[in-house]
């Protein structure tokens, strides 16, 4: 049931807001980078991908920054809706076919 | 139309029983995977099959052994349950190494 993911780092924030989550990764050989979102119920959803030539990529909505240097990872999103609450995950590619994925962050939009 | 879709969607059994789980993909990609995540949301690869061919094994006890009759399936077949099975099960496909990969909407196994 619901009670599961309680312990999960948890954002709060205000609709209309922008959201950051973050995340460290641990390869530094990683090459490829994935965010996805999960709500209730259902599966991981794709949102925003970033290979590990680049340091920032848009889409609607979201950025994803990239930065090697310290292996991170954030994931920002614009004027927040209560939509995107959900539990969003990074995973890192360490090989080939395998992500490897966070730990996860739920992320709580009020009205 | 549902991309990679899992029956069933529930599964409540016993200890020591076996059962399988069923995943289909309709996007005509190579490569599928199996996940668990547990209670702490923690989601972690099992398998992974390339046209039919295994992959990735990530040190999953020999009770679970998936198969693929074809690259648009992967089924998973868990022997002598445990209690420490209970957990959710995600099916998941892509076109390649490359390509993001693509979720089921989970099995969530329950063992008595």
């Amino acid at each position: 049931g619901e009670s599961v993911g309680l312990h999960l780092p948890t954002l709060s924030v205000q609709e209309g807001d922008n959201s950051i989550i973050n995340c460290a990764y641990s390869n530094s050989a990683s090459d490829y980078f994935i965010w996805y979102k999960q709500e209730s119920g259902k599966g991981p959803q794709f949102i925003i991908d970033i290979r590990s030539n680049m340091d920032k990529r848009q889409g609607q909505r979201v950025t994803v920054l990239l930065n090697k240097t310290v292996k991170h990872l954030s994931l920002q999103i614009a004027a927040t809706q209560p939509g995107d609450s959900a539990v969003y995950f990074c995973a890192e590619r360490t090989g080939f076919q395998k992500l490897v994925f966070g730990t996860g962050t739920r992320l709580l939009v009020s009205p | 139309d549902t991309a990679v879709s899992q029956t069933p969607k529930y599964l409540v059994t016993q200890m020591g029983n076996d059962k399988s789980i069923k995943c289909e993909q309709n996007l005509g990609h190579d490569t599928m995977y199996w996940y668990k995540q547990d209670s702490k949301k923690f989601l972690k690869i099992m398998f992974s099959y390339n046209n039919k061919e295994l992959i990735i094994n990530e040190t999953v006890p020999n009770r679970f052994s998936p198969k693929s009759p074809d690259k648009a399936h992967l089924n998973l077949h868990i022997n002598s349950l445990e209690l420490g099975d209970s957990a959710v099960y995600f099916c998941a496909s892509s076109q390649d190494n490359i390509q993001p990969q693509h979720f089921g909407d989970g099995t969530r196994l329950s063992i008595l």
